[in-house]
């Protein structure tokens, strides 16, 4: 099975800076796509931004991009311009070409300070 | 813009007693899953289902469990007889395709077990 690994448990950002979330997986799959979920304190899952595992461009969402390198098995996310209504906790999730679970890892809480 | 409803948003039950989680799908999705996650810890995959049937389920997700899709419209998990363990939020998710498509998730219902 996929290992999804997400090392920082917090992280902290001031508003309108930018902050960098880490996550990295393990897998000997070539195709597979990846996603960041956002679940604020209501609890509701909420995507953030995907990337195939086919692309080699980066994806962005607005404030929202990753760095997606394949060979080190890395997917960062990165929030440009913080605003406090991205406090939440980030899930990062893997799922297989061949499969249809999400995995997901364990998490970063990130708190946005004024 | 569509989304994932569940019903009910909490539920408290009695140890060994059958509870069945209801959710409404977006509309034109044919893909049907159910995750839970035990406070403080990651989200973990349960089931998914497909054109009426299991198509992938985890080890959690064992005799005790089982989902159906009743109608047109709701897709449910029934826990025939809970455990203490069970205590959990569960989240039904959706999505169009398999693979590459995002699955969108409901807001979730929050078990508690006593």
């Amino acid at each position: 099975a996929q290992t999804v690994t997400q090392s920082q448990p917090e992280m902290s950002v001031q508003e309108a800076e930018t902050v960098t979330l880490s996550c990295t997986y393990d897998t000997s799959e070539s195709d597979y796509y990846l996603f960041w979920y956002k679940q604020p304190p209501s609890r509701q899952m909420i995507l953030v931004i995907r990337q195939e595992a086919y692309k080699q461009q980066n994806a962005t969402e607005n404030r929202f991009s990753v760095n997606f390198q394949k060979a080190a098995k890395s997917f960062s996310l990165k929030i440009s311009d913080s605003q406090l209504g991205d406090a939440a906790m980030y899930f990062c999730a893997y799922r297989s070409n061949s499969g249809y679970a999400l995995n997901f890892g364990k998490g970063t809480s990130l708190l946005v300070t004024p | 813009e569509p989304e994932v409803t569940q019903t009910p948003s909490h539920q408290v039950t009695q140890m060994g007693q059958e509870v069945i989680l209801r959710c409404v799908p977006i509309s034109n999705h044919l893909y049907f899953y159910w995750y839970r996650q035990i406070l403080g810890q990651k989200v973990e995959f349960l089931v998914s289902f497909y054109n009426n049937e299991i198509s992938e389920k985890s080890e959690i997700f064992d005799d005790q469990f089982s989902v159906e899709r009743p109608d047109g419209s709701n897709f449910t998990l029934k826990i025939r007889s809970t455990k203490l363990e069970d205590s959990a939020m569960y989240f039904c998710a959706s999505s169009w395709g398999s693979g590459k498509e995002t699955q969108y998730f409901g807001p979730g219902t929050r078990l508690l077990v006593l």
